[in-house]
This record gives structure tokens, sequence and C-alpha cells, in this order.
């Protein structure tokens, strides 16, 4: 059974940094896409980030370019997200997502992570 | 990239027939057809029921379909029950490794 377990949310500061893990079972991160999608609260799904298994590139939305970086720790099988220069528009539930293999469908998500960017 | 364009809401009775709609542009909806479709219960995360246009995932009921349009691809429930109402969310594609989601649409079931 495919499962996701997000962890790492906290309250912070606006300009800090916090890294979220997603630890993975039931498939293995490096033979896998898996993204990050985050919802502010009260409003709609955004796209954060994905993690291509085979190349190992990373992609990101242009909202978090530059201060967001993807890793993975393949003896863990885990996929981090480490957040940088946090701006209170960064506040959203966090969601790890296994996406199809063949297809732009976010099909197995995590149970989400809480992130707070308040002073 | 901004976000696909879903009405607010929709709403019907139960047994009837609703369907939202989601506009994008002719760089993501309008060029893939990797448009999916996900339900999100209130403090849950959302569940995908519709992918590559049309196609539906292992256990989704039929009552869940879908088509596109140039850059318009839309959703329908039929058969509303109470259990469907819920945020809908569009997602398409949008070229050079990014995906976009759509505004989100409340469905009430009256």
């Amino acid at each position: 059974e495919v499962q996701l377990v997000e962890t790492g949310g906290a309250l912070i500061q606006p300009g800090g940094s916090l890294r979220l893990s997603c630890a993975a079972s039931g498939f293995t991160v490096s033979d896998n896409y898996v993204s990050w999608v985050r919802q502010a609260p009260g409003k709609g799904l955004e796209w954060v980030s994905i993690f291509y298994s085979r190349s190992s590139d990373s992609f990101y939305a242009d909202s978090v370019k530059g201060r967001f970086t993807l890793s993975r720790d393949n003896s863990k099988n885990t996929l981090s997200l480490q957040m940088n220069s946090l701006r209170a528009e960064d506040t959203a539930v966090y969601w790890c997502v296994r996406r199809h293999n063949t297809s732009w469908a976010h099909q197995w998500w995590g149970q989400g992570t809480l992130v707070t960017v308040s002073s | 990239q901004s976000a696909l364009t879903q009405p607010p809401s929709a709403s019907g009775s139960p047994g009837q027939s609703v369907t939202i709609s989601c506009t994008g542009t002719t760089s993501d909806v309008g060029a893939y057809n990797y448009v999916s479709w996900y339900q999100q219960h209130p403090g849950k995360a959302p569940k995908l029921i519709l992918y590559e246009v049309i196609k539906r995932p292992s256990g989704v009921p039929d009552r869940f379909s879908g088509s596109k349009s140039g850059s318009t691809a839309s959703l329908t429930v039929s058969g509303l029950q109470a259990a469907d109402e819920a945020h809908y969310y569009c997602g398409s594609y949008a070229g050079s490794n990014n995906f976009v989601f759509g505004t989100g649409t409340k469905v009430t079931v009256l």
C-alpha cells in the first residue's frame, strides 16, 4: 500500500528556514515522481515542486524558485523540501504527493503538514 | 503561471447532474491532455478522480466523467449524492515541467 507521511511543519518567523520531510512506504522514491503541493488557509491548491527520480532533476513553481530545494535520501526512502527565506504567503498545508508514473496526475497524497510563517 | 479558472460554486439536487468548467490557455489545458480533477472534502487531502481528461483511477465511480474542448475542460458528476458535496479542483500540465491547479469549485448538494 502506498503511503506518504509528511513531517516538519511548524510556526516559523518570516525570513526563517524550515525542512519538511516526506517518508514513503509501499514504493521507492528513487523510482518514482514525487511532488509537493500546498494549500493556504481557505485557499486553493498550488503546485510547488516535483522531483524526477531518473534524472534527479527538480522543478519548482515560480513562487518558490530560488528559495525552496528538494533533496532525496535513498537510504530512508525520503524526499525533503528545504524552505528558505520564508514569507507569510508560504503559510499553508504542504502535501507530499506521488505522481502517476506516466501521466501528470497527482494520485497518492500524504496527510499534510502545516507551515505557519508569522512573527 | 496563473491558476486555471473555475466557477466558485455549483449545485444540484440528489440524482441530478452538475458540470464544472475549467478554463485555461493554449499553454496548458489547450496544449496537453494532462488534465486531472481532484475532490477535496473539508480537512482532508485531495483525491484524484480523473486524469488525462477522461480516465478514472481504480475505485472512482463512472458517475464522474470528463471532457475537453480547446482550452476548457469539464467535469460532470451524474447522479449526485450527498457524499459528492466537496470542493473540486482541476489541474493541468503547463509545459516546462510545471503544473497548475484551478481556482476550485464548491459543489453543494441541495
